[in-house]
């Protein structure tokens, strides 16, 4: 089973700042098989970046994906109000299917 | 406009079964495949399995923590995808969530969900 760990678990930054997520695989993993995902309260989740680097329809390019083998990364060039919120890494792999991170909290400082 | 809408969750006893629908509308329903996912208050999210297209034959996947009680289903011809819960245990209770993958993004993300329908799993 490929376990996904996120850092930090929070993040607390000023809007306009630069957000920095990483996401480390427990062993490489195709980067067609790494997505991104954002959560508000009360809300579903939202598809940000699948194929470790490819922005979803609708999704502002503030938001970039990077990264390969085991080490991902999710930027957040200049964080808007709107971005406050829980980020999440995913991959495709073998047992189970599709595996999650525990989460990034991104919060106002 | 892709929509996904769930329902049938509700308050059942440990040992009790649910069955809960995914309505689907705005995509070619028959050509994707439908995922559930869950989440527990304040927790994480968890794949619980999928179901895939016709062209696949509609082949089902699950997570370990729920094979041999969940089962998954659809019906094309009513755009609906179904998740069929037995012996429900106070672990299952979660938002469950369905979710769509194809090939206009990834076979290997979710990139539409619907709104979620709540699990209650309690004496």
């Amino acid at each position: 089973e490929i376990v996904l760990t996120q850092s930090p678990g929070t993040l607390s930054l000023s809007p306009g700042e630069r957000a920095t997520l990483s996401c480390r695989a427990s062993q490489s993993i195709s980067s067609s098989y790494l997505a991104w995902y954002q959560q508000k309260p009360g809300q579903a989740p939202r598809l940000l970046i699948y194929g470790a680097s490819t922005r979803a329809t609708g999704i502002p390019d503030r938001f970039s994906g990077s990264g390969s083998g085991a080490d991902f990364t999710l930027t957040i060039s200049r964080l808007e109000p709107e971005d406050f919120a829980v980020y999440y890494c995913q991959q495709y792999g073998s047992s189970p299917l599709f595996t999650f991170g525990p989460g990034t909290t991104v919060d106002i400082k | 406009e892709v929509q996904l809408v769930e329902s049938g969750g509700d308050l059942v006893q440990p040992g009790g079964s649910l069955k809960l629908s995914c309505a689907a509308s705005g995509f070619i329903f028959s050509g994707a495949t439908m995922h559930w996912v869950r989440q527990a208050s304040g927790k994480g999210l968890e794949w619980v399995g999928r179901i895939r297209s016709h062209v696949n034959n509609y082949a089902t996947t699950y997570a370990a923590s729920v094979k041999g009680r969940f089962t998954i289903s659809r019906d094309d011809s009513k755009n609906t995808a179904y998740l069929q819960t037995n012996s429900l245990k106070t672990e299952d209770t979660a938002v469950y969530y369905c979710a769509r993958s194809e090939y206009s993004s990834s076979w290997y993300s979710f990139d539409s969900w619907g709104q979620g329908t709540l699990v209650t799993v309690s004496s």
